[in-house]
């Protein structure tokens, strides 16, 4: 299958300070990208939807001001946590698709993020 | 009401059962039906997608009832390395037809 890269895949922060995540397709081209936040012993929720060169779309409840979301290319989505807080301690995960219709999504590796 | 839901389990079978999941999903236009597995502190990983016809793969057999809006996966003579976390995954109807997880089935097969 293909593969999707997430970097880092560990991360510890200080409160107050930001961290940036990114999300690549190495062998395709991602015309969709997904956040999804996952914390323990939860299911993977969706944050937002992301199309390349295009403004993300968030789910509700996620502050679009907080959790900043970069599309700049096919092959590359980045989440920006901002002014992270302990409560932002989670499991991050991405997914990219090839096509909009019916297709696989494909996993990043997932990043773990401890805000201390 | 959740878009897709699971058995809670935890399910703890002994090597060699046969272990049935179920799931359903209230949104009757979800196109696309899939289950993947996650292992502990892992990214989910495509198990099978799920057709109308019904389809096996291996050990593993998955249905899709449309009409119940009920999907179904199955694993025989069950493995050690079958323990993971099940997540019964449906396709929005949107644009961007992003997935929607149920919030997982942990399976646990003991020697």
């Amino acid at each position: 299958g293909a593969v999707v890269s997430q970097h880092p895949s560990r991360v510890i922060c200080k409160s107050g300070t930001s961290v940036k995540i990114e999300c690549r397709s190495l062998d395709f081209q991602a015309t969709t990208m997904f956040w999804y936040r996952q914390f323990p012993k939860q299911s993977l929720m969706l944050m937002a939807t992301s199309n390349e060169g295009s403004k993300a779309t968030y789910e509700q409840g996620v502050e679009k001001d907080k959790f900043l979301i970069n599309h700049a290319s096919l092959t590359l989505s980045t989440l920006t946590v901002t002014s992270a807080h302990p409560e932002d301690s989670s499991f991050y995960i991405c997914s990219a698709k090839q096509g909009h219709w019916n297709t696989e999504a494909f996993f990043g590796q997932g990043t773990r993020l401890t805000v201390v | 009401r959740k878009e897709v839901e699971q058995d809670p389990g935890p399910f703890n079978v002994p090597e060699g059962a046969t272990v049935a999941f179920n799931c359903t999903y209230s949104n009757s236009a979800s196109q696309s039906f899939f289950w993947y597995r996650q292992d502990c502190r892992k990214e989910p990983k495509l198990l099978m997608s799920v057709y109308s016809s019904g389809n096996e793969d291996g050990r593993f057999t998955a249905q899709l009832n449309r009409a119940s809006q009920y999907i179904s996966l199955l694993i025989r003579d069950s493995k050690l390395s079958d323990s993971a976390t099940y997540l019964c995954v449906v396709t929005g109807s949107g644009s961007a037809r992003q997935l929607t997880f149920g919030s997982g089935t942990q399976l646990t097969v003991l020697p």
